[in-house]
């Protein structure tokens, strides 16, 4: 069976600080990879998304990026975090061969302080 | 502009009825997907139930079913008989294709609070 594993769980961080965060798929190969953040109550905001090795499209022009140095490895980065930054982030990917769903990671709170 | 637009940032049902939440989307692509996610307030995004642009037959899963209008652009989620675990966040969803790669685009969601 497929799982998504994303970490760290919380995440608190100075403004000016590096970020990295981690995803990855196991039980699938070749999936399509999402980075979403979503701001407190609100909705889900796409940033990221790749569907092969080093293939990275942006929606939101920001202080972040993504890598996807491996087929299931999704990596979500800045070099210098703002207080804007502060959300919750997830991780998620689809196949076509596991239908149409979207399988989501746990995500990560970040807080910049 | 929004292509997914919920209206109701807050709802309130009483345990054992049947609650509808309104979701209406915009695209001009023929063939897209909706979905509809659960967030409890542990944050996991749970999936409940999907809808193709071309199924003739509205989704059902268990109490969820989803009432597609494709010419009204509507997907409203329906959860009959609600339970106390109901109570979550509520996110509908579209999947577009892009350049042959599927997007998915979310709703700002509904808060769902069932009422014992």
């Amino acid at each position: 069976s497929q799982t998504i594993h994303q970490w760290p769980a919380t995440l608190v961080q100075p403004v000016g600080s590096p970020l990295s965060l981690e995803c990855t798929v196991e039980g699938t190969s070749n999936p399509n990879l999402y980075w979403y953040r979503q701001a407190a109550g609100r909705g889900l905001q796409l940033l990221f998304y790749s569907v092969g090795i080093g293939q990275i499209s942006s929606e939101v022009p920001q202080n972040l990026s993504a890598s996807r140095p491996q087929d299931r490895q999704f990596i979500l980065s800045s070099k210098k975090l703002l207080l804007s930054d502060s959300g919750f982030y997830l991780c998620a990917w689809s196949h076509p061969g596991q239908g149409e769903k979207l399988f989501f990671g746990s995500g990560t709170q970040l807080s910049v302080l | 502009a929004q292509k997914i637009t919920q209206t109701q940032p807050g709802m309130f049902v009483q345990e054992k009825e049947a609650v509808t939440l309104d979701c209406t989307y915009d695209t001009s692509d023929q063939s897209y997907g909706l979905f509809w996610y659960k967030q409890p307030s542990s944050g996991e995004m749970i999936f409940l139930i999907y809808q193709g642009s071309y199924d003739e037959q509205n989704a059902t899963e268990g109490r969820y079913s989803l009432n597609f209008q494709k010419a009204r652009k509507s997907a409203n989620l329906v959860i009959s008989a609600s339970q106390l675990g109901d109570s979550a966040m509520y996110f509908c969803a579209m999947r577009e294709e892009t350049s042959g790669t599927y997007k998915y685009i979310f709703g700002t969601g509904t808060r769902l609070k069932v009422l014992a």
